[in-house]
Order: C-alpha cells, then structure tokens, then sequence
C-alpha cells in the first residue's frame, strides 16, 4: 500500500531564515505530486504540482519554491521566511488525477 | 462567486441525528468531486468520491446534481466519532495533474 510522510511534523521560524519541507511517498511510481497551505481558520490552497521529476508547476506568486529530485521526493523550500508563511502545509499524492492522499503534514510558525 | 461553497456551520447534532450538508460549485466543466473529512490539526481523509448515480458508504450517501451544480453528503445515526470538518472537493475538468478545489468545510459536532 502507498504511504506519505512528511518531516518535520511542526517547526517555529524567525523571520527571514530559510525553510525546507520535505515530503516522501512510497509504495507507488511516478505520482503526481501537490503542496498545500492551510492558513489558521481557512481553506487549502494549492501552492505547487508536479506530475514528473524536474517538473513543477506554481499555483500562485510567493516567497516560496518546490523541487522534486526524485521520483517520490517533493521538497518545498524558502530562501527568507515572512510571518504570513505561518501555517499547516500539506503534501499530497495522486496516481490517476482525481483523488488526492494526505501526508500527515507540517505546522510551521514563524515567529 | 467562489469556485466551491459550503455552508460553515457549526452544525450541533445529537447523537444518532440525520445531517446534511450542501455544497455549491461554479466550474460547469468539473469532472470529479469528492468529500473529505479533516480532523482538528490533521490532514484531509478521503471520505468518499461522488458519482452522478449517487452513492453510499454504510451511514454516508453522496449525491450529485450536475444540472444545478449541486453536491450534499447525508449522514445517518451520527455518532460522537463524526465530529470534523467535512470538505467538499471539486476537480476542474480538463487538467491532466488532476487540480482539486477545495471548499471552506463544514464543521459537525455530534454530542451525547
């Protein structure tokens, strides 16, 4: 069976250091790949995808960035961190471009 | 208008109560929708995908309206357990990585 991890599970930031989320799958090949970010009190929203390794896809214009250096390997990263980066950030994996599974997630405050 | 709306609640149910809820989407060329259920500070569950035929799992039924662009999930015998936040999830039709919006949740509590 496909199992998602994610690390670290919560993390507190100052202002202005770097970030680096990481995000693994395993049991499948070649899925498509998502980074979400739900905001305190709010929705998801989809930050970046990739469907291939060296692709990805930006969903909206941030501080933030994404590489995926292998297969089942998604990496979100941020060079400066901004206290509105706060927040619950969740990977997610998909085989046939419908339904989407979860990892476990990272909570993230930058303080 | 939003791309997926649902009502917030609170919705405050006694144990063994009927509830639904509603779900509103404003892409006419969405393909696939589903209702997930997230846990305080967890991660979104896939609870069940909706089909046009309309669907049950056990104490859950899912139904679709694709002329009125119209999801709402019924939930029968509500037990404590079912407390969460209910997401109502539409894929945009016609991507092929599979984008998935997703609504603001319902938030259930289910009491003694």
């Amino acid at each position: 069976s496909q199992t998602i991890h994610q690390w670290p599970a919560t993390l507190v930031q100052p202002v202005g250091s770097p970030l680096s989320l990481e995000c693994t799958v395993e049991g499948t090949s070649n899925p498509n790949l998502y980074w979400y970010r739900q905001a305190a009190g709010r929705g998801l929203q989809l930050l970046f995808y990739s469907v291939g390794i060296g692709q990805i896809s930006s969903e909206v214009p941030q501080n933030l960035s994404a590489s995926r250096p292998q297969d089942r390997q998604f990496i979100l990263s941020s060079k400066k961190l901004l206290l509105s980066d706060s927040g619950f950030y969740l990977c997610a994996w998909s085989h046939t471009g419908y339904e989407q599974y979860f990892g476990p997630g990272t909570r993230l405050t930058v303080t | 208008r939003k791309e997926v709306e649902q009502d917030p609640g609170p919705f405050n149910v006694p144990e063994g109560a009927t509830v639904a809820f509603n779900c509103t989407y404003s892409n006419s060329a969405s393909q696939s929708f589903f209702w997930y259920r997230q846990d305080c500070r967890k991660e979104p569950k896939l609870l069940m995908s909706v089909y046009s035929s309309g669907n049950e799992d056990g104490r859950f039924t899912a139904q679709l309206n694709r002329a009125s662009q119209y999801i709402s999930l019924l939930i029968r015998d509500s037990k404590l357990s079912d407390s969460a936040t209910y997401l109502c999830v539409v894929n945009a039709g016609g991507t092929s990585y599979g984008k998935l919006t997703f609504g603001q949740g319902t938030i259930l509590t289910v009491h003694p």
